[in-house]
């Protein structure tokens, strides 16, 4: 069955360092999205991305965080200058159409701020 | 934001069948309602969505009720692989708004 796969699956950062997630979606997927995960909370939208746009993005995605897609295939989360409260497990997700449609979750990038 | 509410946890046997609430009584006419599943440190996995009517897949069931305002899930018999946090999401505004979901545990 396709997936979506995550790179790294953990990484260690300094704080005020960048870094950047990435992501390879299911191939025929049109439509992307960032989750994140604080250890021990629920799961958190960050954006979505379609038509090589961000469609949706929530109050957390702010100036500090991108996203690209830089060619076919990958799909990427850049955090500018990381803080210490961006520690998280950030979740890449993909799907076909838009509403009612399912979403196919990657394993995740567990991001450790020090 | 249109809102789940979900037990926080929930017990069953193996082998039983285990009916899963969630209310949702601020759903609009277009939300879908999404069920997900998230094991320890893995990512979250599609169980079954559906919009009015109930749905079958080779996973589970939902069961909406008819003013949409609640729904179970239903897995049919319980493994120890089910053993997951369970999340009830609304599909708002093309986000999905999560909750803290059901933890079920499965007893041998």
């Amino acid at each position: 069955e396709p997936e979506v796969t995550q790179t790294p699956s953990h990484q260690v950062t300094q704080m005020g360092q960048e870094v950047i997630l990435r992501c390879v979606p299911i191939s025929n997927h049109l439509y992307f999205y960032w989750y994140r995960q604080i250890l021990g909370q629920k799961v958190e939208f960050l954006v979505s991305f379609y038509n090589n746009e961000i469609s949706e993005k929530s109050e957390i995605f702010d100036d500090q965080f991108s996203v690209e897609r830089p060619d076919g295939s990958n799909f990427t989360l850049k955090i500018r200058s990381t803080k210490l409260e961006d520690s998280a497990m950030y979740f890449c997700a993909s799907s076909f159409d838009r509403l009612g449609n399912t979403i196919y979750f990657g394993e995740g990038s567990w991001l450790t701020v020090v | 934001d249109a809102k789940t509410t979900q037990p926080n946890s929930m017990e069953s046997n193996e082998e039983e069948p285990v009916h899963l609430p969630c209310n949702h009584s601020t759903i609009s006419g277009t939300d879908y309602i999404h069920w997900y599943r998230q094991l320890p440190s893995q990512g979250p996995e599609y169980v079954i969505h559906g919009l009015t009517s109930n749905v079958n897949n080779r996973m589970a069931s939902l069961a909406i009720a008819e003013d949409r305002k609640s729904s179970t899930l239903i897995l049919h018999r319980a493994t120890l692989r089910d053993a997951a946090v369970y999340y009830c999401i609304l599909d708002s505004n093309y986000q999905l708004i999560w909750g803290a979901g059901t933890k079920l545990i499965i007893k041998p």
